[in-house]
């Protein structure tokens, strides 16, 4: 399977905990990205690397999310301190940075914080 | 700033008939582009089809196209011949060519299949 992978599928975490997420983007791929969806919306934008450097980032990303992407490879999505609202599905995409830059994304991980 | 408008919580079609999904942009990029992508309740987004702004023909993949009205800021997704696994939530996006690659999602529409 050459898609976009992340893992876990499924995280379940108590309030206050640590949690980190991964995503393997498809390998030829230089720009990759976070998006975050609660129930009955559409994905919003987190944040979004080229290579390993990251390029944006929302205001919706509080001081308690963060990313990386060492190498430009694989990335990681951290949450400290989780709440209840962190709760929601964690999509990873990524694109090729061609003209048309189609975003690919991965199955998601989906958290509920207790 | 860019906003996408999809005005159809819900629609359902009859299997072999087709379906029009409705979408609305506004955005002040001269440059830009619009995709449509399918989320069956597994929850992974599907690529379905993609317009450029600059594209002079209409984009289609197969059974779907996609209806785009420059002037009216629409661009609108068209499936043919719905099949039972077309069930899905439907979103439209757009991402401005200038100074960013984020996408910007409407809220979807969640088709639903008839036999």
């Amino acid at each position: 399977d050459t898609g976009v992978s992340q893992d876990p599928r499924h995280k379940i975490t108590k309030r206050g905990q640590n949690v980190t997420f991964r995503c393997d983007p498809i390998s030829e791929h230089n720009r990759l990205y976070w998006y975050r969806q609660t129930l009955g919306q559409g994905p919003e934008f987190l944040t979004y690397f080229q290579n390993e450097a990251q390029l944006e980032k929302s205001r919706l990303l509080s001081d308690r999310f963060s990313a990386e992407r060492p190498k430009g490879s694989f990335s990681t999505l951290e949450i400290q301190r989780t709440e209840q609202g962190d709760s929601a599905m964690y999509l990873c995409a990524s694109s090729l940075g061609n003209s048309g830059d189609t975003q690919y994304f991965g199955p998601g991980t989906r958290l509920t914080v207790l | 700033a860019q906003k996408i408008t999809q005005t159809q919580p819900g629609m359902f079609v009859q299997e072999k008939e087709a379906v029009t999904l409705d979408c609305t942009y506004d955005t002040s990029d001269p440059s830009y582009g619009l995709f449509w992508y399918k989320q069956p309740s597994s929850g992974e987004m599907i690529f379905l089809i993609y317009q450029g702004s600059y594209d002079q023909q209409n984009a289609t993949e197969g059974r779907y196209s996609l209806n785009f009205q420059k002037a009216r800021k629409s661009a609108n997704l068209v499936i043919s011949a719905s099949q039972l696994g077309d069930s899905a939530m439907y979103f439209c996006a757009m991402r401005g060519i200038s100074g960013t690659y984020k996408y910007i999602f409407g809220t979807g529409t969640r088709l639903k299949v008839l036999a």
